[in-house]
């Protein structure tokens, strides 16, 4: 149980374009996701955490209008980076729980952003 | 700020060696300390979560312990595999308005020789 399915796995796009990424809780109700991003050879940061129907929380020195996140239903959020760019080149995760279930988070396989 | 540190960055071993992998973190106020395992291109496998509360926990081959007081957490891997080669993370849990939130340490990249 508790599956997390990120879509698409890997994307390669030119300069300017607006990239959709979406993660989705197959089998429980995901009141919280996060969005997490990872430069090669670091750790995991942080962007932001998303409940459902409410605007999602940026953290400091996330771009909240580049990283454009959704989470309009429970099993549901997207990440869009709009006119994306080389330095945006990166590898996107989603988390998601359930807070009434007081469960950890069950993270996706990730999504590898590449700009040319 | 919470700033999670692991040591050693990489470590190669051979074949059924015991090994042992370190997160420290700088504020002891955390809610739980998880580890996970990260294969090249993946997303992250939980291994063992501790709560604040607890000072180890087993699954398998693998013992977490957790020493809050002195911001330490260890990974004892017993009898190595090839398979167990990844990058481990440790994450320290603190509770916010919107949920968990997780901080992740640097990582430590194993690999397992045969």
């Amino acid at each position: 149980g508790a599956v997390v399915s990120q879509h698409p796995s890997w994307v390669i796009c030119k300069s300017g374009t607006s990239v959709k990424i979406e993660c989705r809780s197959l089998d429980f109700q995901a009141t919280t996701m996060f969005w997490y991003r990872q430069f090669p050879k670091q750790s995991l940061m942080l962007m932001a955490t998303s409940n459902e129907g409410s605007k999602a929380t940026y953290e400091q020195g996330v771009e909240k209008d580049k990283f454009l996140i959704n989470h309009a239903s429970l099993t549901l959020s997207t990440l869009t980076v709009t006119s994306a760019h080389p330095e945006d080149s990166s590898f996107y995760i989603c988390s998601a729980r359930d807070l009434t279930r007081n469960q950890p988070q069950h993270f996706g396989d990730g999504t590898r952003l590449s700009i040319l | 700020k919470q700033e999670v540190t692991q040591i050693p960055a990489a470590l190669s071993v051979p074949e059924g060696e015991n090994l042992v992998l370190n997160c420290s973190f700088t504020d002891s106020a955390i809610y739980n300390l998880q580890w996970f395992r990260q294969d090249p291109g993946k997303g992250l496998t939980s291994l063992l979560l501790i709560q604040s509360s607890q000072r180890e926990q087993t699954s398998g081959r693998l013992n977490a312990s957790l020493d809050k007081s002195s911001g330490r957490s260890t990974l004892y891997i017993a009898a190595s595999q090839p398979g167990d080669s990844a990058t481990y993370l440790c994450a320290v849990i603190v509770l916010t308005g919107g949920g968990n939130k997780l901080t992740f340490g640097t990582g430590t990249q194993l690999k397992v020789e045969l």
